[in-house]
């Protein structure tokens, strides 16, 4: 059974770096029929996809326009996990981010824990 | 980006009865749209896919329909454990779109 469990720190200074990681049990990061997305959600943006990264013969990204400067979404394959790294953040950053697969035909169909970060001083 | 509208934004409702919520996209999606149950403090479940599709384990009194530009959730004879609030989303291009949401409460 898959599960998807989160790790990194609930609290970043503006204009540092949120990292977070996904740990994946039950499937595989490099999987041929799945994708591994970042997901966040906050009271004023609501549900709101980051971006992901899958392997298809080679390493694929996609990612959220107005986060695209930003952000990096990671593959460990010697670890079985997926990491997201946000840059020069600022306190709208703040919200819980969530981990989660997707295959062919089912979006999202497992989701991590999530982990609130806070960007405060 | 597609616009994904969710109507009502909040529902009052009792058990037994049933509901419909509506989602409608910005532009034409086929029948990428997908439907999600969030409980205070847990990550969404995937209840319906493809617009119609009923997830693995999801009890049947949860149908979805709808394809183009127009969607509906319907649950029918509520249960205590259907108050939650319901997303919908769009998995037709990137960039994936959520729905604001919509609460159902007793």
């Amino acid at each position: 059974q898959l599960q998807l469990q989160q790790s990194g720190p609930g609290l970043v200074k503006p204009s540092q770096t949120l990292s977070l990681t996904c740990a994946i049990s039950g499937d595989s990061v490099s999987s041929n029929s799945a994708a591994w997305n970042w997901i966040r959600q906050s009271p004023s943006r609501g549900l709101e996809w980051l971006g992901r990264t899958y392997y298809r013969s080679k390493w694929f990204n996609q990612y959220e326009p107005s986060v695209k400067s930003r952000i990096t979404i990671s593959p460990d394959t010697s670890k079985n996990q997926f990491s997201l790294q946000l840059n020069s953040v600022t306190p709208e950053d703040t919200a819980v981010y969530y981990c989660a697969r997707d295959t062919s035909g089912w979006p999202f169909d497992c989701w991590g824990p999530g982990t609130l970060v806070t960007v405060s001083s | 980006a597609i616009q994904m509208t969710q109507s009502p934004s909040s529902l009052s409702a009792s058990v037994g009865d049933s509901v419909t919520i509506t989602c409608r996209a910005s532009q034409g999606i086929t029948n990428d749209l997908n439907w999600y149950q969030q409980k205070p403090g847990k990550a969404p479940d995937l209840l319906i896919y493809s617009a119609s599709n009923l997830q693995s384990g999801v009890p049947s009194r949860f149908s979805g329909g709808g394809s183009g530009t127009d969607f509906t959730l319907t649950i029918s004879g509520l249960q205590p454990e259907d108050f939650a609030t319901y997303y919908c989303l769009q998995d037709y291009n990137y960039p994936f779109t959520f729905g604001q949401g919509t609460k159902l409460e007793i």
